[in-house]
């Protein structure tokens, strides 16, 4: 299984948006509707953010939202804090019982 | 409320096998799957498998079959993810996750670093 293909690295200044991208293929991504969005501080572990496409866990804020089509996903981060420097990994059941996640993207708030 | 407790850093030599626990509590462990992740050094995130605590039931991705056994305990409700015939490209932090239950890694532990080095 192949990992999704995400952007090595997206910036943005305070109070912008950013949209970060997850692109799979017709038998994971654009197949089910099971994407999820981890975000990870250095030395953490990863914090799921979105999933479902467009759904938040309780506590994330509503700055961030999913979206998917076809067979690309995406996290939206509005108002940009300097808080939500950090790398972000989508993830996506990709039948077989089994899940494959992106490689990963670097945000930077300039 | 969720927590995923794992144990210490290990240090391995190559050839070697470790075994990383995942103890869990806040939630009944035999109701979701648990998933596990490693995380070479500057790197992403690669799955490795996930682990039915009622039944015992597993799935290993291709990469890791035949070296990765996953089990658990349900008597303390701690999952193991062993890895055998270590290498040095297998020093890297391994996570293990909650499932939500609907192939969604919802809770995540602080995870473990494993070093393998001569």
């Amino acid at each position: 299984q192949s990992a999704l293909t995400q952007p090595a690295s997206v910036s943005g200044s305070p109070g912008q948006s950013i949209t970060i991208s997850c692109t799979g293929t017709s038998s994971d991504v654009g197949y089910y509707n099971l994407v999820s969005w981890y975000q990870q501080h250095p030395g953490k572990a990863p914090k799921l953010m979105s999933y479902e496409g467009s759904k938040r866990p309780s506590g994330v804020s509503n700055r961030f939202s999913g979206s998917k089509s076809g067979n690309t996903a995406s996290l939206t981060i509005s108002g940009l804090q300097a808080e939500d420097e950090a790398d972000y990994y989508c993830c996506s059941y990709a039948g077989s019982s089994t899940l494959v996640f992106g490689r990963g993207t670097k945000l930077t708030v300039l | 409320q969720v927590q995923l407790v794992q144990s210490g850093a290990e240090v391995k030599k190559p050839g070697a096998s470790v075994k990383v626990s995942c103890k869990a509590s806040g939630y009944t462990f035999t109701d979701y799957y648990m998933h596990w992740v490693r995380q070479a050094p500057g790197q992403g995130l690669e799955y490795m498998g996930w682990i039915n605590p009622k039944n015992g039931g597993t799935n290993y991705v291709q990469n890791f079959q035949g070296r990765v056994t996953l089990s658990g305990d349900t008597s303390i409700a701690t999952a193991y993810m062993e890895l055998s015939s270590l290498r040095s490209d297998d020093t890297a932090v391994y996570y293990c996750a909650k499932d939500q239950g609907q192939w969604l890694p919802d809770y995540w532990g602080q995870g473990t670093l494993v070093t393998v080095s001569s």
